[in-house]
């Protein structure tokens, strides 16, 4: 089974247009992320759920906007994308009660912005 | 606030040869720091972590990493190398169990035959 998931895992798009990436945890973690990884492999974070509440926001456009319909899921949403948004996007979960356990990381979702 | 930093963003070893890659940290408090390994078109795969328990940490695939409190290091080593090594490591910290991690900027691992 597969413990984080996204999809999709390519997205080929135009500047302008409003794309989602949708994430999905089956290991009951209570917390969700989103990185963002450039073309030199540096991961930085973008947004932390816990619980349903946004919890962090470093400094991100306001064009990307995380939406939770649960506690199992984060969604990506981009609007108006820029050739600067093309990267690789990873969602992480992570049990943040118990101890300091690690994150999990979904596959990952490519986006590339024509 | 947490950093990391990864000395050498790229390391080339010969198969059979000893591993090392470096990570040095930078925190206020005792951290919590991990070794991730990602593969090509693939997600991040956690290696190993420390947790203030052991200060050397066994992981997978014969990895081992030594929390030096004095040096704020957390090198990355494996006696042997082996093919499918080769790959992207990071490091990472985070100061509490609520935090997300913060990660270093990569070391790629070649490993030559």
């Amino acid at each position: 089974d597969t413990a984080v998931s996204q999809t999709p895992k390519y997205l080929v798009t135009q500047m302008g247009n409003d794309k989602s990436i949708k994430c999905e945890q089956n290991l009951g973690h209570d917390t969700m992320y989103w990185y963002k990884q450039d073309s030199k492999k540096f991961l930085k974070i973008m947004f932390s759920y816990n619980n349903k509440e946004l919890i962090i926001n470093e400094t991100v456009p306001n064009r990307f906007s995380p939406k939770s319909p649960d506690k199992a899921h984060l969604n990506l949403h981009i609007n108006s994308l820029e050739l600067g948004d093309s990267a690789v996007y990873f969602c992480a979960s992570r049990q943040t009660t118990g101890g300091p356990h690690e994150q999990y990381f979904g596959p990952g979702t490519r986006l590339t912005v024509t | 606030a947490q950093s990391v930093t990864q000395l050498g963003s790229h390391v080339s070893v010969s198969e059979g040869a000893l591993v090392l890659l470096r990570c040095n940290y930078s925190s206020s408090v005792p951290p919590y720091l991990f070794w991730y390994v990602q593969y090509p078109n693939q997600g991040l795969q956690l290696l190993l972590k420390y947790t203030s328990a052991a200060t050397l940490v066994k992981g997978i695939n014969d990895f081992e990493a030594e929390f030096k409190k004095s040096e704020t290091s957390f090198h990355l080593t494996k006696p042997s190398a082996h093919m499918s090594d080769a790959a992207e490591y990071f490091c990472a910290v985070s100061l509490s169990g609520n935090t997300p991690l913060v990660f270093g900027k990569g070391t790629r691992l070649s490993v030559i035959a």
